[in-house]
C-alpha cells in the first residue's frame, strides 16, 4: 500500500535551536499532507494542512511562525520547529491522503522530539 | 462543531476476552469512520474503516459497524490477544479531509 516515510524517528535538540521533520510519499503523489502533534497520553491534534505549492493552513492556536511548513513538491512536506523550547517536546506525525487503494489516508511513523 | 467521543481507558482484559471500545461522533453530515491503532513507540496504522451507514469494517478479527441511527462506530473483537495491546483511536473524517481523533483508548491484554 501507499507509504509515507517520516524522518527522523526521534531527535533531541537544545533549546533555541531549530529542527526539521520530513515526510515523503514513497509511491504516490501527495497533494495534501496533514501535520499532527500528540502529547503524552493524549490524542492527536491537527496542527496544519500542507498543500503542495501553496501556503499551509494552520489550526487555531498554532503559531505559524514557530511551526514552518513547506510542501514544495508532490512527494515531500517538511515541518520545521523553530527556536524550540521544552514545551515543544512532543510526538509529531504527518499524514497524506491516498486517492487510490484501500487506505484512503496513510500516516507516517512519527517523530519523537525532545527539547532539552 | 464536529467531534468524536471515545471510551476512556485504560481497558485491561485477559487473553481471549471479548473487547468493546465505544465511539460516538457528532452527527453533522455523513463522515467516513476510521479506527486507527498505535502500538508502543510507533505511529498510527489503519485498523478498519466504514464509509457509509450500515457498513461494517473488519480487520485482524476486529469489527465495527457504522450506525447512523445511534451515531456510533464501536470497535469489537471476540477474543483479544496479548499482541493487541495498543492505543486505539476512533476518527471520523468530515469535510476538507480533516480527521477528528478521539482521545484514544489504551488496551492492556494480560496473558
Amino acid at each position: 500500500g501507499a507509504v509515507v516515510s517520516q524522518h527522523p524517528s526521534w531527535v533531541i535538540c537544545k533549546s533555541g535551536t531549530s529542527v526539521k521533520i520530513e515526510c515523503r510519499s514513497l509511491d504516490f503523489q501527495a497533494t495534501t499532507m496533514f501535520w499532527y502533534r500528540q502529547f503524552p497520553k493524549q490524542s492527536l491534534m491537527l496542527m496544519a494542512t500542507s498543500n503542495e505549492g501553496s501556503k499551509a493552513t494552520y489550526e487555531q492556536g498554532v503559531e505559524k511562525d514557530k511551526f514552518l511548513i513547506n510542501h514544495a513538491s508532490l512527494t515531500l512536506s517538511t515541518l520545521t520547529v523553530t527556536s524550540a523550547h521544552p514545551e515543544d517536546s512532543s510526538f509529531y506525525i504527518c499524514s497524506a491522503r491516498v486517492l487510490t487503494g484501500e487506505d484512503g489516508y496513510t500516516f507516517g511513523s512519527g517523530t519523537r522530539l525532545t527539547v532539552v | 462543531g464536529d467531534s468524536v467521543t471515545q471510551m476512556e481507558g485504560p481497558v485491561t482484559l485477559s487473553e481471549e476476552a471479548f473487547l468493546t471500545i465505544n465511539c460516538t461522533y457528532t452527527a453533522t453530515g455523513y463522515p467516513s469512520l476510521f479506527w486507527y491503532v498505535q502500538y508502543p513507540g510507533e505511529g498510527l496504522q489503519l485498523l478498519l474503516k466504514a464509509t457509509k451507514a450500515d457498513d461494517k469494517g473488519s480487520n485482524k478479527g476486529f469489527e465495527a459497524t457504522y450506525r447512523k441511527e445511534t451515531t456510533s462506530f464501536h470497535l469489537e473483537k471476540g477474543s483479544v490477544q496479548v499482541s493487541d495491546s495498543a492505543v486505539y483511536f476512533c476518527a471520523p473524517i468530515y469535510n476538507f479531509n480533516k480527521f477528528y481523533f478521539g482521545s484514544g483508548t489504551k488496551l492492556n491484554v494480560k496473558p
